[in-house]
């Protein structure tokens, strides 16, 4: 079965500090790729995802992803976080025609003015 | 688009209580999921339809748990009868019939059970 696994369960960084979150999963062939964030009390919602093209994908908020398909990754990035990205992180992989994901255990970060 | 919409937002119900939690889809969503997020367990998939069908509930914990899906705008998740440890946020979410499309989830409904 699937399995998609987030390295970092919880992340400290303080304004304008980069950040890096970890995604890998453990599908060998064709997958689709997402990453959700949750606001504190809010539901999920999509940041950005990668079905194919271009392996480094920008979404909202000046988040960024990169595909690396010999490493079964899909980490998140953002070069200067705010106060505000202080969430939680979803990585989820749908393998190619699947319509059902399968999310990460998510990734707590917490960004310090 | 009005997204998907969940109600009630939170509920208070004492154990042994029945409850019933809804979700309208985003129209025109042929899959519909039901998850439940706790702080012990992450986001756990409970059952999921494809137009209006059943078609994996493996991830439903008990048989005090049930989900039905009548129509393609409506969809309820029952527990009864509820357990304190059922207290969890619950989402539903939806999406079209493809594997590059994202879910759309709604706000969730926060359950405590006393």
């Amino acid at each position: 079965a699937q399995s998609v696994s987030q390295h970092n369960h919880h992340v400290i960084l303080s304004e304008a500090a980069s950040l890096e979150l970890g995604c890998n999963y453990s599908y060998g062939g064709t997958v689709n790729l997402f990453w959700y964030v949750q606001y504190p009390g809010q539901h999920l919602q999509l940041l950005l995802k990668y079905f194919s093209g271009d392996p480094l994908v920008k979404g909202i908020k000046g988040f960024e992803a990169e595909f690396i398909k010999s490493k079964f990754s899909f980490n998140l990035r953002k070069p200067s976080v705010q106060w505000s990205d202080t969430a939680e992180y979803f990585c989820a992989v749908k393998e190619g025609g699947s319509y059902i994901p399968t999310f990460g255990r998510g990734t707590s970060l917490i960004v310090h003015p | 688009d009005a997204g998907v919409i969940q109600s009630p937002r939170h509920e208070v119900t004492e154990m042994g209580q029945e409850v019933t939690l809804r979700c309208k889809p985003i129209s025109g969503h042929d899959y519909l999921f039901w998850y439940r997020q706790t702080m012990m367990r992450g986001l756990e998939l409970l059952i999921y339809f494809n137009n209006n069908v059943p078609i994996d509930d493996s991830g439903m914990p008990e048989d005090r748990f049930s989900a039905k899906m009548p129509n393609a705008s409506f969809s309820t998740l029952k527990i009864q009868p509820s357990e304190p440890r059922d207290s969890a946020v619950y989402f539903c979410a939806s999406s079209l019939s493809a594997s590059n499309q994202p879910q759309h989830f709604g706000d969730g409904t926060r359950l405590s059970i006393l």
